[in-house]
């Protein structure tokens, strides 16, 4: 098992680009996640899916769009980047009420 | 969610126990608690977690107070490899099952040779 695999692991944009964060897991997880972590600070929740089809908001959705169309992705898509998000992003996936397993992680900048 | 309160910082000696506290005092009575670590910019670990009765697993064990307001990690012999940011969180699971973990700043748990 590869568990949870995040693409780029860097990237850079400008202000205005737009995006996507590539999140895949071979657990068959039903749960998937993404948190945003700024420098120094704890993670944040940006959104959350229990199975294909159906996603969430969490704590920090705006400017951000995501999608499960399948089990094993949830992809999170950046429209109009802005420096805002510079921030480390991962990725994270569960079974109900366990452990949740984090990917290694995105680090962007938008400049 | 109650809210947790951690110390900022720690030290421990290779070789020795280290203890790390949580005090959440407002917690209720299906909420559990968990502990991550995240070691230097890696993704967080998940460690352990319990609801009332005390843990204990390949990593670590959880002493639960009593009545519950106060929680301790311990890692029986932490190694310079344990050196990283100690989460402590304290959650309900909601009605679907999905887990929205939040978490804080943590302890940063420095081992020392």
């Amino acid at each position: 098992n590869a568990g949870v695999t995040q693409t780029p692991k860097f990237r850079i944009l400008k202000i205005g680009q737009s995006m996507t964060l590539q999140c895949t897991q071979d657990m068959n997880h039903n749960y998937m996640y993404w948190y945003r972590q700024d420098p120094g600070m704890g993670l944040k929740l940006i959104y959350y899916s229990v199975g294909a089809g159906i996603t969430d908001k969490g704590e920090v959705p705006n400017g951000y769009n995501v999608s499960r169309s399948t089990t094993e992705d949830f992809p999170l898509r950046l429209e109009l980047a802005a420096p805002s998000q510079t921030s480390v992003y991962f990725c994270a996936s569960s079974f109900v009420r366990e452990k949740l397993f984090f990917g290694s992680g995105t680090q962007l900048s938008v400049l | 969610d109650a809210k947790t309160t951690q110390p900022t910082s720690m030290d421990c000696a290779e070789g020795r126990a280290a203890n790390l506290p949580c005090n959440h005092s407002t917690i209720s009575g299906n909420e559990y608690v968990y502990w991550y670590r995240q070691i230097h910019s890696q993704g967080p670990q998940y460690i352990i977690h319990g609801l009332k009765n005390n843990e204990t697993n390949e990593m670590a064990s959880l002493i639960i107070t009593e009545d519950r307001k106060s929680s301790t990690l311990i890692l029986p012999h932490a190694t310079l490899r344990d050196t990283a940011v100690y989460y402590c969180i304290v959650r309900v699971p909601t009605q679907g099952g999905s887990e929205k973990l939040v978490f804080g700043k943590g302890t940063k748990l420095t081992v020392n040779p």
